[in-house]
């Protein structure tokens, strides 16, 4: 697609749900990665992938928290067990990685709220 | 923990003057980067500067980095209402593989 797609834009989730996010990243980008941005927050950086390597879940805040990247495209984040804490704007970002640096197309991200 | 901190946190002006926000880091980078995000959704990349270079320009954005004190600025200059969002310096470096992104500068342009 041109963009970064994710969805869904809005998800309302009674507190103790799982839910799934979902992110299409730029065709034939590498890198991908998954930020929680709360109200009147910075970003913070949850999940790095980067083509077959292994991702870099250093910033997962729990074990609730896990994400897959499938086939190198399309990246699901599975929260389970939602807390109130955990709503937030959730971010999705893709780069294709040129000269070493990164430039980060974003997706207009996923605003979660737990009731 | 966060390697950009940007400063002042929020800046209002009158529509046509200059805007300047300021970054710090704390490890060595490869290069820093300007991000502006309107009504809390998506960032929009603004502009990339290296570690190599002192000033870049694009349009009416001029960006500054000091390697030597880790800190970068961001001006805007003959601002407009459009201006009005949120900026975010983002570093590259300190030996992991991802964007530290800093918790912004609220910026509000009157018309």
């Amino acid at each position: 697609g041109a963009g970064v797609s994710q969805s869904p834009s809005n998800k309302v989730t009674e507190k103790g749900k799982d839910v799934e996010l979902r992110c299409d990243p730029i065709s034939g980008h590498t890198a991908l990665y998954w930020y929680r941005q709360s109200l009147g927050q910075g970003l913070e950086f949850l999940i790095y992938f980067q083509g077959n390597s292994a991702p870099d879940k250093s910033g997962l805040p729990s074990d609730r928290f896990s994400a897959e990247r499938t086939g190198g495209s399309v990246s699901t984040l599975t929260i389970q067990r939602t807390q109130q804490e955990d709503s937030a704007v959730y971010l999705c970002a893709s780069s294709a990685r040129d000269r070493g640096t990164e430039k980060l197309f974003f997706g207009s991200g996923t605003q979660l709220s737990v009731l | 923990s966060q390697q950009g901190e940007e400063d002042p946190q929020a800046l209002s002006i009158q529509e046509g003057e200059n805007a300047t926000m300021n970054c710090s880091y704390k490890t060595s980078i490869n290069n820093l980067q300007w991000y502006r995000q309107n009504s809390g959704r998506g960032l929009v990349h603004l502009i990339l500067i290296r570690s190599n270079e002192r000033e870049k320009h694009s349009g009416r954005l001029r960006v500054t980095l000091d390697t030597s004190k880790k800190s970068s600025s961001l001006l805007i200059t003959a601002s407009r209402a459009a201006d009005t969002a949120s900026y975010f310096c983002a570093t590259d470096g300190g030996g992991n593989n991802r964007l530290a992104f800093g918790k912004g500068n609220q910026v509000v342009v009157i018309p």
